[in-house]
């Protein structure tokens, strides 16, 4: 039973173009959600999060939106650059089960010159 | 670099063997998490310690166990290993235990079980 889809294994964009990411999650009780980036032989990285009293959280290039009635967030990479090149997983955690993060599949990013 | 560091950066063994993981936490950071990463999947939580207790247990198998040392490094203990116990392990720490904390993570162990 996978509380947090990530649909999309992979996404091919071109540089300097946005990159959208999705994930789809089907815990109701999920109240903090978060984007983590990661490169080959190391550890995820934090990039960017919202809270459920949110709808839109930016910094910088990277933007995470979250439509609560369709249970759905979207990271968006703008513009996108050849560094972005990663896989992002996409994690939500409940303040109901002490804030254990539960993890999407990922979906690998690539950007193309 | 994140400051979590792990040992080894590789494993190889046989089924049935039993191997221990290591993680460094952070400086300063009080809760060590443990996951499982299989091939093409997402990351499963398997422990969390704070401050040398477990505070949370995820899908962690019988197997396994974990403990965190007072110096605050913690070990995961595999053992009867089986062939889909293959998975990279990834050791992460936060600041505190209670409330979301980021996270950071170590590189990772990749467990290859032959």
């Amino acid at each position: 039973d996978q509380q947090v889809k990530q649909n999309s294994p992979s996404l091919s964009v071109q540089e300097g173009r946005i990159s959208i990411l999705n994930c789809d999650y089907t815990n109701s009780m999920f109240d903090y959600f978060l984007w983590y980036k990661k490169y080959p032989a190391e550890g995820p990285t934090f990039l960017i999060s919202i809270s459920s009293i949110k709808d839109k959280n930016e910094d910088g290039r990277f933007t995470v939106f979250l439509n609560k009635s369709a249970k759905h967030l979207s990271l968006h990479i703008v513009p996108s650059q050849p560094g972005d090149s990663a896989v992002y997983f996409c994690a939500a955690s409940a303040e109901v089960s002490n804030y254990q993060l539960i993890w999407g599949a990922g979906t690998k990013l690539i950007i193309k010159p | 670099d994140s400051g979590v560091t792990q040992t080894p950066k590789h494993l190889i063994t046989a089924t049935g063997q039993r191997v221990t993981l290591r993680c460094s936490p952070r400086s300063g950071d009080l809760s060590v998490y443990w996951y499982q990463q299989s091939l093409d999947q997402g990351l499963q939580f398997l422990i969390q310690y704070y401050n040398g207790e477990e505070r949370a247990k995820g899908n962690i198998l019988e197997r396994f166990s974990a403990q965190q040392f007072p110096d605050l490094h913690s070990e995961l203990n595999l053992s009867s290993l089986e062939l889909g116990d293959s998975a990279l392990y990834f050791c992460a720490s936060s600041a505190q235990g209670v409330g979301y904390n980021e996270q950071f993570f170590g590189p990772g162990t990749r467990l290859t079980v032959l």
